[in-house]
């Protein structure tokens, strides 16, 4: 079965860079949420997506952005990259109705900031 | 403010024993309650979601309890095995907002 697709698997930039992620979420799945989890950390919620609109928002930084496109996909751009956004970073998407099946969380990008 | 508690120490279990997680939450009025199991450098897996008006979920080893009176809910792993081996992240939803917060998660070690 099709699952989340995150790209790229591993990044390494260095600070002040930009970065730019990218989700594909399941098929017939129109809401998608963005994930930071730092080492040892519990993922913390960031940004989500419905029908292409933003429907959520967490603990953000403004450098980052996000948006959803026609296609589902959705993009976390981070600019003035710092040596603390080194992290893993998930994608997870879920029916509308999410709140009866769950997300489906993609196998995440590792972001190294030098 | 919202708080999500679980066992902040590791749990280590003989294996074929169950497991018992506990995820405590303040300031929330949990619609929905989430379980998902999250290996090293993997993304969380959905294992089981429970109804504020449920009392108790089970799904083959297992079994979610959530009481809305003392703001927890258990999770056991029964006959639980060294596969079983991650850590476990407990999710409450309010029924107004739809991403998911997690607890910081309980590291589970089922000793073979």
């Amino acid at each position: 079965a099709a699952g989340v697709i995150q790209s790229p698997r591993h990044l390494i930039k260095e600070k002040r860079e930009t970065a730019t992620l990218k989700c594909y979420p399941i098929p017939r799945h129109d809401t998608v949420y963005w994930y930071q989890q730092g080492p040892g950390q519990d993922p913390q919620f960031l940004i989500s997506f419905y029908e292409k609109m933003q429907s959520d928002k967490g603990s953000i930084p403004d450098r980052f952005s996000a948006q959803q496109f026609s296609d589902y996909h959705s993009e976390l751009n981070m600019s003035s990259l710092e040596l603390g956004d080194s992290a893993l970073y998930f994608c997870a998407s879920s029916p509308r109705t999410g709140e009866n099946y769950g997300y489906t969380f993609g196998s995440g990008t590792r972001l190294t900031v030098v | 403010s919202q708080k999500i508690e679980q066992n902040s120490e590791a749990l280590n279990i003989q294996e074929g024993k169950t497991a018992t997680l506990t995820c405590n939450y303040t300031n929330y009025s949990p619609a929905y309650l989430q379980w998902y199991r999250q290996d090293p450098g993997r993304g969380p897996v959905f294992l089981l979601l429970i109804r504020e008006n449920e009392k108790e979920k089970r799904k083959e080893r297992l079994k979610v309890t959530f009481d809305t009176t003392l703001k927890q809910s258990l999770f056991h792993i029964t006959a639980s095995q060294p596969a079983d081996s991650a850590t476990y992240l407990c999710a409450p939803l309010d029924g107004g907002r739809r991403a998911l917060t997690f607890g910081s998660g309980t590291r589970l070690q089922v000793q073979p």
